[in-house]
């Protein structure tokens, strides 16, 4: 079956510290790829996504590719924010069932301090 | 345009007892999905539904009911309250169209804690 494994938290990091996570999946065929993210007491957001291999998702300065070889999709981004404090899901969508359900990671929560 | 809205934003239910969380989409989308997020465990599907008046299991059904009897509501019943269920769930919805690449769309949550 469709797994994603993503590094394990929490992850402390100082204002503009680069900050990478790690996330790897397992799937058939050829999923789409995604980072949402959840702020404190609030839903899910998209935050970046990729569909095919090398290609490179990015949105708020965050960065993410696709990459078959290795079955992962890191999350990166150069200088952190206090407001990027919040927890990552990396997850994946895949359409040979039809319902293109979300298979997620366990997510990774991020503090950024000053 | 409201998006994805969920009533209630919080419960507390003895074991035992029953309830129906309720999901509202105002964007047309035909798919809508229930998932349980637990400390540790990332998000889990309960149930979803590819349209109105399908439903389907998802990874972690038991104990829940589904039914979406109108197009733009998805409704999650409990209908015997355990423990195990303290959680909180999130509904989302998507378009059809898109292909695996369309995102979801995902409301508050709802934190239900049964004591």
């Amino acid at each position: 079956g469709n797994s994603v494994t993503q590094m394990e938290g929490p992850v402390t990091l100082s204002e503009e510290a680069f900050l990478t996570i790690n996330c790897t999946y397992t799937a058939t065929g050829y999923p789409s790829l995604f980072w949402y993210v959840q702020y404190p007491g609030e839903g899910l957001q998209l935050l970046l996504k990729a569909t095919k291999a090398d290609d490179k998702g990015s949105n708020k300065g965050f960065e993410a590719t696709y990459r078959k070889e290795t079955t992962s999709f890191h999350l990166e981004k150069g200088s952190v924010q206090v407001s990027d404090s919040a927890v990552y899901f990396c997850a994946l969508s895949y359409s040979g069932a039809g319902s293109y359900q979300l298979t997620f990671g366990k997510g990774t929560k991020l503090s950024v301090i000053p | 345009n409201a998006g994805v809205t969920q009533t209630p934003k919080f419960r507390v239910l003895k074991t035992g007892q029953s309830m129906t969380l309720l999901c509202a989409q105002d964007m047309n989308h035909e798919y809508m999905y229930w998932y349980r997020q637990d400390p540790g465990m990332g998000l889990r599907l309960i149930h979803y539904s590819v349209g109105e008046g399908t439903t389907a299991k998802g990874e972690v059904p038991d104990g829940y009911n589904v039914s979406r009897l109108k197009k733009q509501n998805f409704l999650l019943g409990l209908e015997s309250a355990a423990p195990s269920q303290t959680s909180v769930y999130f509904c989302a919805s998507r378009l059809v169209g898109g292909g695996s690449i369309s995102e979801q769309y995902f409301g508050p949550g709802t934190r239900l804690t049964v004591t």
